[in-house]
């Protein structure tokens, strides 16, 4: 079952702009909800992470968007960066589980 | 800082074959993780060890075994290899259990085809 849908897809966008990808997940027990960035040939690297009772975490040009009662994060990537074209995986986590459930994944390409 | 080192980085087998994966982590984590990788699924859990002397199944663990050997290694299993086997074998770490800023630190990959 897919307990994390992310979209879109793939996304490309133009050098300067805001690149946003977006999860919901369905189980509401979950305490953790990391974004990962993957390079091609390499394995995918924590970029930033929030937890349900933060509304937005911002960590330079990267800000998650939380909204717990519609069961949605989202990755905002500011003044997007040809540095920044890479794989995008949403995922989720409950604490003494500690299995990662990720998203299917968003291949972002930034254009000059 | 090796981090996390998978070996081998490419490998091809006939359907039929055996092969283990192995992975080592040198930071001193409790928990390690093996994940496969597929075009369009995202990252999914074979098997997992929550410390040593201990493993569990994630969600596709079927055609799969695994070895936690000590604390440092896991390694992972193909006792039969078939061609739906064929993916990108990501093995992770992480520190104690029930921590946040926790993340799991992946190695980069064993890219396995089965012909």
């Amino acid at each position: 079952q897919q307990q994390v849908k992310q979209s879109p897809q793939s996304l490309i966008v133009q050098k300067g702009g805001i690149s946003i990808i977006n999860c919901a997940y369905e189980n509401t027990a979950f305490d953790y909800f990391p974004w990962y960035q993957q390079f091609p040939g390499k394995g995918p690297a924590l970029l930033i992470a929030i937890r349900p009772d933060v509304s937005e975490k911002k960590e330079g040009r990267f800000t998650i968007s939380f909204n717990k009662s519609a069961k949605q994060f989202s990755l905002h990537i500011m003044d997007s960066q040809p540095g920044d074209s890479a794989t995008y995986f949403c995922a989720v986590i409950r604490f003494g589980n500690e299995k990662l459930t990720f998203g299917t994944g968003t291949r972002l390409t930034i254009i000059p | 800082n090796a981090g996390v080192t998978q070996t081998p980085k490419f490998q091809v087998l006939k359907t039929g074959q055996s092969m283990t994966l192995q992975c080592a982590q040198d930071m001193n984590h409790n928990s390690m993780y093996w994940y496969r990788q597929d075009p369009g699924m995202g990252l999914r859990l074979i098997y997992y060890s929550a410390s040593e002397g201990t493993t569990d199944k994630g969600e596709v663990p079927n055609g799969y075994n695994v070895s936690r050997l000590n604390k440092r290694e896991f390694s992972l299993r193909l006792e039969s290899a078939a061609p739906s086997q064929t993916s990108v074998y990501f093995c992770a770490s992480s520190g104690h259990r029930g921590l946040d800023n926790q993340p799991q630190h992946f190695g980069d990959g064993t890219r396995l085809s089965i012909l």
